[in-house]
């Protein structure tokens, strides 16, 4: 069975400095997406990024972006330029295509952020 | 806007009661993912239709049972409450189930289930 691990349960962050959140995962498939999702106090699931396992490079969205190891089973989530918005719990997750998995999202504890100004 | 609403968003049940949670996707979304989030954990993967028809259950109990319609809109429905149950409960819809896995999921605001 696939496994997402966020150590984090709490981070801080100064505005305007940068934060990476870690997440790191266990699979047997070679082929499957990850991806970070934001829930602020709306309680709304935000997609923040997403990284496709068979692709090397790091995807990027804006001040987001991430570190991907798939050797390590590690997918980092770097927030730049923080912005007081950017406070929420952070989650990461694992998405496989392929058998049984019905494509759910399998989710890590999450992480607190907090951006102090 | 989100593109899928969740209702009612707060919700109180005494044990042992059944509860119907709501949700409307986006037009054209095919696939309903229901997920429970307990306090301050990760969403759990309760179970998933794709046109009308469950094809994908997480390891819940069959008092945890779904529908889904023709017009975009899908229950989850609770028998026998449990005091566990408290959680909040996420909808999640996508294009299909490889358009979820490969692109994300939109998802609604949910809905606060307490169970007392």
């Amino acid at each position: 069975a696939q496994t997402v691990t966020q150590s984090q349960p709490e981070m801080s962050v100064q505005e305007a400095e940068t934060v990476t959140l870690s997440c790191t995962y266990d699979t047997s498939e070679s082929d499957y997406y990850l991806f970070w999702y934001k829930q602020p106090p709306s309680r709304q699931m935000i997609l923040v990024i997403r990284q496709e396992a068979y692709k090397q490079q790091n995807a990027t969205e804006n001040r987001f972006s991430v570190n991907f190891q798939k050797a390590a089973k590690s997918f980092s989530l770097k927030i730049s330029d923080s912005q007081l918005g950017d406070a929420a719990m952070y989650f990461c997750a694992y998405s496989w295509a392929g058998g049984t998995s019905y494509g759910k999202l399998t989710f890590g504890q999450g992480t607190i952020l907090t951006v102090h100004p | 806007e989100t593109g899928v609403t969740q209702s009612p968003t707060h919700l109180i049940k005494t044990r042992g009661q059944q509860v119907t949670l709501r949700c409307s996707s986006q037009s054209g979304h095919n696939t309903v993912s229901w997920y429970q989030q307990a306090l301050g954990q990760g969403p759990q993967f309760i179970f998933q239709y794709y046109r009308e028809e469950e094809n994908g259950r997480g390891n819940f109990p069959p008092r945890f049972s779904g529908l889904q319609f023709p017009n975009y809109s899908s229950e989850l429905n609770v028998n026998a409450l449990e005091l566990d149950d408290s959680a909040l409960y996420l909808c999640a819809s996508s294009l299909g189930t490889i358009q979820g896995a490969l692109y994300g999921y939109t998802f609604g605001s949910g809905t606060r289930l307490t169970v007392v």
